[in-house]
């Protein structure tokens, strides 16, 4: 299976808002609303930060969203903080036999 | 709260196995899936499979030929095992859980990971 397609990167200053793509395919974004997001930061365990699309984990804040159209899925910061800095990754189930396809990633800059 | 700690061998040559483990704190297997994924340098994520503690796994279509997950749920603990490894398999691997829960309805899965292990750098070079 393909890796979804994320944009290499994308910046922002202190306060803005940035929305990070995730393209996939009718046999998985399209088809499942089981879309998660993951930020990584060098050195550290990944943190989950959005599942089923658009649900936050406790103690995520609410400055990250995530949405869904049709096989782009979307995830928004509000209010960029320096602390956001890093990478995220998109994720979907897609299906019995492909199971788990990861995005190809993204940077996220705090300018 | 559950931790995944993440050990094995950080330098392999070509051919040789791979072979990390992963203990779970916190928690017992239960019914959730216990997951291994990798990230190459400068790429993204990677699933490579997942298993149960009944033993019942998935693996990545890509990789099932040379993967192996195995459990002890005496230990609880999980390992992964990746033959004939080439530069290719040079990535950071994590271990994650997949959550499932009993429910009066059945067992639902969950389509996420979380959490992870802290990641192990495998590197593969002659």
């Amino acid at each position: 299976q393909s890796a979804l397609t994320q944009p290499r990167s994308v910046s922002g200053s202190p306060g803005q808002s940035v929305t990070i793509s995730c393209t996939g395919t009718s046999s998985d974004v399209d088809n499942y609303n089981y879309v998660s997001w993951y930020q990584l930061h060098p050195g550290k365990a990944p943190k989950l930060i959005i599942y089923d699309v658009s649900k936050r984990p406790s103690g995520v804040p609410d400055r990250f969203s995530g949405s869904k159209s049709g096989n782009t899925a979307s995830l928004t910061i509000s209010g960029l903080q320096a602390e956001d800095e890093a990478d995220y990754n998109c994720c979907s189930y897609g299906g019995r036999y492909s199971f788990y396809v990861f995005g190809t990633g993204t940077t996220v800059t705090v300018l | 709260q559950v931790q995944l700690q993440q050990w094995g061998a950080g330098l392999l040559k070509p051919s040789e196995t791979l072979s990390l483990t992963c203990a779970v704190y916190g928690e017992s297997f239960s019914y959730n899936y216990w997951t291994w994924m990798r990230q190459p340098p400068g790429k993204g994520l990677e699933w490579i499979g997942e298993i149960n503690q009944s033993g019942s796994t998935n693996y990545n279509p890509s990789l099932k030929s040379r993967v192996t997950i195995s459990i002890d749920t005496s230990k609880n603990q999980f390992s992964l095992k990746l033959t004939s490894v080439t530069a290719a398999d040079t990535a950071v691997y994590y271990c994650a859980r997949r959550p499932r829960t009993l429910t009066p309805a059945g067992v639902v899965s969950g389509r996420w990971f979380d959490p992870w292990g802290q990641g192990t750098l495998v590197t593969v070079s002659s």
